[in-house]
């Protein structure tokens, strides 16, 4: 099946550095990745929706110079979050649609911890 | 905007007991709904999913099946096993984007 690998699955970073985490689709390519944030017994947040070789689509309320997101290729997003703080500490979480797929197919990631001290 | 609720946990069966997990919807037109599984480490996989209105969507012994008279999509399986323990998260196909949104989750340990 389609696989989307994350990196790193976790990361703890000081108060006032950026932080890059990176959304590999390893066998197909994906025209749209979607990231999305998920706290604690909460649901999975949509922040962003990134096409390829385009500006990212960010939704209301995400900061879009906190949370950059650049898709160069057919196979890479990156989400990076600026000057994090501790609020930003969460679990992020990216999906990827495949070129060849539905509207709503999407494969998920394993997601990355990040913990902001 | 379109939402999805499904039953608070978390929910702790013995083996082979009955599962249901409830999931409502509220949406503006006609979604697709889905089941995603997340096991301890992983990503979310997709379980099962539905695209219209009395469809019953399955696999590996869940089901479930699209209610439009009720908004539901409810989830069930006659026997659960300890490999079924994981969380399990509702969603639609309501996005602007295409991006699915999601239900909170309902972590399901299941005791041999």
């Amino acid at each position: 099946g389609a696989v989307v690998s994350q990196h790193p699955s976790w990361v703890i970073c000081k108060s006032g550095t950026s932080v890059k985490i990176e959304c590999r689709s390893l066998d197909f390519q994906a025209t749209t990745m979607f990231w999305y944030r998920q706290f604690p017994k909460q649901s999975l947040m949509l922040m962003a929706t990134s096409n390829e070789g385009s500006k990212a689509t960010y939704e209301q309320g995400v900061e879009k110079d906190k949370f950059l997101i650049n898709h160069a290729s057919l196979t890479l997003s990156t989400l990076t979050v600026t000057s994090a703080h501790p609020e930003d500490s969460s679990f992020y979480i990216c999906s990827a649609r495949p070129l060849a797929g539905g509207w709503s197919e999407q494969f998920f990631g394993p997601g990355t911890r990040l913990t902001v001290l | 905007g379109d939402s999805v609720t499904q039953m608070e946990g978390p929910v702790t069966l013995s083996e082979e007991a009955f599962l249901t997990i409830n999931c409502t919807y509220t949406a503006t037109g006609y979604p697709s709904l889905f089941w995603y599984v997340q096991y301890p480490g992983e990503g979310l996989q997709l379980l099962l999913k539905a695209t219209k209105a009395d469809d019953k969507g399955s696999n590996k012994g869940f089901e479930a099946t699209y209610r439009k008279e009720t908004t539901s999509f409810h989830l069930e399986k006659g026997s659960v096993q300890v490999s079924d323990s994981a969380v399990y998260f509702c969603a639609l196909d309501g996005g602007s984007q295409g991006n699915l949104i999601f239900g909170k989750g309902t972590k399901l340990s299941v005791k041999p």
